[in-house]
């Protein structure tokens, strides 16, 4: 079945840079890739999907990559501000089940 | 207010009962999901819904059990069967369609049980 990978498992920014959270899958066939971010205490929020027929897609400060061929997807975010800290969830997906990566705390000091 | 609604938010139990979790939806969803959380794990599968009157395991339905008998309503029983059953548990909801769809997720349940 699917596995997925996520690095790092915490990663400190200072404000105003860049964050790059990194993700691979083993399941060629995968063809849904969605973020989440979650805060202490809360459900996970959808930030921003890609599926394999796209290779970058971007909302503002946020972008997600896709490279199929090496199976790997990452997250970016640029002009980090202290409401991006959280725990992001990458997640891939061939049917209607998501298989999700352990998560990374991002922390962003001002 | 569209959304999904997960109640309560914490819950404590003793060893040895059962105990049911309630998520709500009105997003006119058809599928519907039930996920745990523990600390420093991704979020993993209990059961899944993608149509009333139909559930599907998920990668870890030991100890649990569902119904959906109401496209909006999707409870999840934990059983004294489950050996560690404290957890966050989450509930999610999507629509269906051709291959993967956007889950929208609840503000989850924290049960603790000793």
């Amino acid at each position: 079945g699917e596995n997925v990978e996520q690095h790092p498992s915490t990663l400190s920014v200072q404000e105003g840079d860049s964050a790059v959270i990194k993700c691979t899958y083993s399941d060629s066939a995968s063809n849904y890739f969605p973020w989440y971010k979650q805060e202490l205490g809360k459900g996970p929020q959808l930030i921003i999907d890609i599926r394999s027929n796209v290779g970058e897609k971007k909302d503002q400060r946020i972008a997600v990559t896709l490279n199929k061929t090496a199976k790997h997807f990452s997250l970016h975010i640029t002009e980090t501000q202290p409401e991006d800290s959280a725990v992001y969830f990458c997640a891939a997906s061939v049917t209607d089940k998501l298989i999700f990566g352990t998560g990374t705390r991002l922390q962003v000091f001002p | 207010d569209g959304g999904i609604t997960q109640s309560p938010k914490y819950l404590f139990r003793k060893e040895g009962q059962n105990v049911t979790l309630s998520c709500e939806q009105n997003l006119n969803h058809d599928a519907m999901y039930w996920y745990r959380q523990d600390p420093g794990q991704g979020l993993r599968l209990i059961y899944y819904s993608q149509i009333v009157n139909d559930f599907q395991k998920g990668d870890i339905a030991e100890g649990y059990s569902v119904s959906r008998e109401k496209k909006e309503s999707f409870p999840l029983t934990v059983t004294s069967a489950q050996k560690n059953p404290t957890a966050f548990y989450l509930c999610a909801s999507s629509s269906r369609g051709t291959g993967p769809r956007e889950q929208y997720f609840g503000p989850g349940t924290r049960l603790t049980v000793t």
